[in-house]
């Protein structure tokens, strides 16, 4: 089955921390992977996605994330997180023939301490 | 317009009502999608048109929704006789992408409560 997990569903870091949110995979076919990020009141916006290539892909924001296909991950990282970055993170998996028909995680929420 | 533009922001209605839900995507954008997100959970697919045919439909969960896009521009999401498991915010978003699987600019969405 197709699907996509984020383990952890609420994070607490504190300003300046470095952060990294986890997002595991099953795919049958070549995936083509994503991080969204929801602000309140706000769409959801791409931060980044991997297609093929470089198996590690930097995003908006400072953001990075890295393709681990022996572990099917797709961790979303960024070395100091700011204040701003609190919101709810979504990883999501496609492919190459499903037009813009994604299946998401369930999200991870940030909470960033001052 | 500058971004995805959805209609209304907030529906309330009865179970058992009609409702519909309007998206206007990014100008000259082909492809458009409708996701919908429970409380807690990620989007879920519905509904995907390149230009003016449903592409993959596969998502809509039974006979009550249904979704137009006459003009290849603007959708709409329709549900009849409303339930309260209905309930959660409809998502829509527009690619310029022909095919394969592009950058998916979303809505602020419509959120639907079913009392």
């Amino acid at each position: 089955a197709q699907s996509v997990t984020q383990p952890d569903i609420h994070i607490t870091v504190s300003e300046g921390a470095s952060l990294e949110l986890r997002c595991n995979y099953s795919y049958g076919a070549t995936p083509y992977l994503f991080w969204y990020v929801q602000s309140p009141g706000q769409g959801l916006q791409l931060l980044l996605k991997y297609f093929s290539g470089d198996t590690l892909v930097q995003g908006i924001k400072g953001f990075e994330a890295e393709f681990k296909r022996s572990q099917s991950s797709f961790n979303l990282r960024k070395p100091s997180v700011h204040w701003s970055d609190a919101a709810e993170y979504f990883c999501a998996v496609g492919g190459n023939n499903q037009g813009g028909k994604l299946i998401f995680g369930q999200g991870t929420e940030l909470s960033v301490k001052p | 317009g500058a971004g995805v533009s959805q209609t209304p922001s907030n529906k309330v209605t009865e179970k058992g009502k009609y409702v519909e839900l309007r998206c206007d995507p990014i100008s000259g954008h082909t492809a458009l999608y409708w996701y919908r997100q429970s409380l807690g959970q990620g989007p879920e697919f519905l509904i995907y048109f390149q230009g003016t045919g449903a592409a993959d439909d596969s998502g809509l969960p039974n006979d009550r929704f249904f979704a137009v896009r006459p003009e290849g521009s603007v959708s709409t999401l329709k549900i009849q006789r409303t339930e309260r498991g209905d309930s959660a915010v409809y998502l829509c978003a527009s690619s310029s992408r022909l095919g394969g699987t592009g950058e998916l600019f979303f809505g602020e969405g419509s959120r639907l409560t079913v009392l």
